[in-house]
């Protein structure tokens, strides 16, 4: 089945710096990348995801990258404000018969400090 | 706020009993995925039903079961329970039938159980 790891597990940023979460998957068939963002108590939301026919996709002050070659996709978040302080998951799927079954990485827990 | 509900939002059960948790989907949704999130890392999937039929499991033994209804809600039922079945278990709806592509999943805000 498809593997999927996410670094780093915790990160600290400065109010208005760039944040930058890194995940790879092992599944060359994973075609669906989507990007969660949880806060304590409730549950995941999705901010972003990508499909593997687009290299980078862009929405306000969040982006995502994929590069299919070396299976890795990525999260940047820039001006960060302390509101982006939660736990991120990055998920990928392939389609088929499983309708998007998602395998999660284990989170990153972002801190912004004011 | 995703359209996905669940209840209850808090369970407490003795070891060996047995629990039901419910999802409402999302509205024009008929795919539900059940999934369980220990403390501390992220959400496993259980199993998905589409059209009321279970289409994919994960690595859940079969006191793990489930449900869908006309409506498209669903239910997880977890038989003789164990202190590791302590988790948030979440639900997640998707509109399913679009020639295998994966859609959005949204999830509802999950149902924390502890068993004692």
């Amino acid at each position: 089945g498809e593997n999927v790891e996410q670094h780093p597990s915790t990160l600290s940023v400065q109010e208005g710096d760039s944040a930058v979460i890194k995940c790879t998957y092992s599944d060359s068939a994973s075609n669906y990348f989507p990007w969660y963002k949880q806060e304590l108590g409730k549950g995941p939301q999705l901010i972003i995801d990508i499909r593997s026919n687009v290299g980078e996709k862009k929405d306000q002050r969040i982006a995502v990258t994929l590069n299919k070659t070396a299976k890795h996709f990525s999260l940047h978040i820039t001006e960060t404000q302390p509101e982006d302080s939660a736990v991120y998951f990055c998920a990928a799927s392939r389609g088929g018969s499983t309708l998007g079954r998602l395998y999660f990485g284990r989170g990153t827990q972002l801190t912004v400090w004011p | 706020e995703t359209g996905v509900t669940q209840s209850p939002t808090h369970l407490i059960k003795t070891r060996g009993q047995q629990v039901t948790l419910r999802c409402s989907s999302q509205s024009g949704h008929n795919t539900v995925s059940w999934y369980q999130q220990a403390l501390g890392q992220g959400p496993q999937f259980i199993f998905q039903y589409y059209r009321e039929e279970e289409n994919g499991r994960g690595n859940f033994p079969p006191r793990f079961s489930g449900l869908q209804f006309p409506n498209y809600s669903s239910e997880l039922n977890v038989n003789a329970l164990e202190l590791d079945d302590s988790a948030l278990y979440l639900c997640a709806s998707t509109r399913g039938g679009t020639g295998g592509t994966v859609g959005e999943q949204y999830f509802g805000p999950g149902t924390r159980l502890t068993v004692t």
